[in-house]
């Protein structure tokens, strides 16, 4: 798997967008980008993924560079129930061996 | 639809013993993977079952072991348990992807708290 940098902590302010930056500068062309998210004793949960393009869905949007080296995961409104670890992962899906890293701890205050 | 499920969600066991957790997936989905959750180690992969047959694994001893059935439900085995042992075991599960690879939009159970005393 491509390896991955994130920042450990962050704090935004209730209903402000949080901005959570990912390094992955040894990604490889045809791997993707994922993100996933887990409250405290929960199980992950997926977010979004990407390739190249910049994607929305629901949950966040997802921006990547032209050179693919780095992304942003976009919570546009945090509340407070998006406190959480936020892990960006490059999985390698022919090595089928992705580990989650450290992720980065976003803190959602009021 | 419902979600990935996973029992029992707590479960002590004793030094040399070992523990079968299940798992059962998103239906529709043939996808099963395993991962142990430890604060020092973090998220690892264990293995990823497709159709019965283990197709991807991690860096784990021969004591873990898993198997899916054909109703794509999966356990998997924890023989001589050790100290070392006690973690959150999470189940994830997803659609196939082709070519054999991981299909990683993977939806995860609540996880089993294993405690090896």
């Amino acid at each position: 798997d491509a390896k991955t940098t994130q920042p450990p902590s962050m704090d935004c302010a209730e209903g402000r967008a949080a901005n959570l930056p990912c390094n992955h500068s040894t990604i490889s062309g045809n791997e993707y980008v994922y993100w996933y998210r887990q409250i405290h004793s929960q199980g992950p949960q997926y977010i979004i993924h990407g390739l190249k393009n910049n994607e929305t869905n629901e949950m966040a949007s997802l921006i990547i560079t032209e050179d693919r080296k780095s992304s942003t995961l976009i919570l546009p409104h945090a509340t407070l129930r998006d406190t959480a670890v936020y892990y960006c992962i490059v999985p390698n899906t022919n090595a089928g061996k992705s580990t989650f890293g450290d992720g980065t701890t976003l803190t959602v205050k009021p | 639809k419902a979600g990935v499920t996973q029992t029992p969600r707590y479960l002590i066991k004793t030094r040399g013993q070992q523990v079968t957790l299940s798992c059962s997936p998103i239906s529709g989905h043939r996808s099963v993977s395993w991962y142990q959750q430890t604060p020092g180690q973090g998220l690892q992969f264990l293995f990823e079952y497709f159709s019965e047959t283990q197709r991807n694994k991690g860096n784990f001893p021969g004591r873990f072991s898993g198997r899916q059935f054909s109703n794509s439900r999966s356990e998997m085995n924890v023989s001589t348990l050790e100290l070392g042992d006690s973690a959150l075991y999470l189940c994830a599960s997803s659609l196939a992807s082709s070519g054999g690879a991981i299909n990683y939009e993977q939806y995860f159970g609540p996880g089993t708290r294993l405690t090896v005393t």
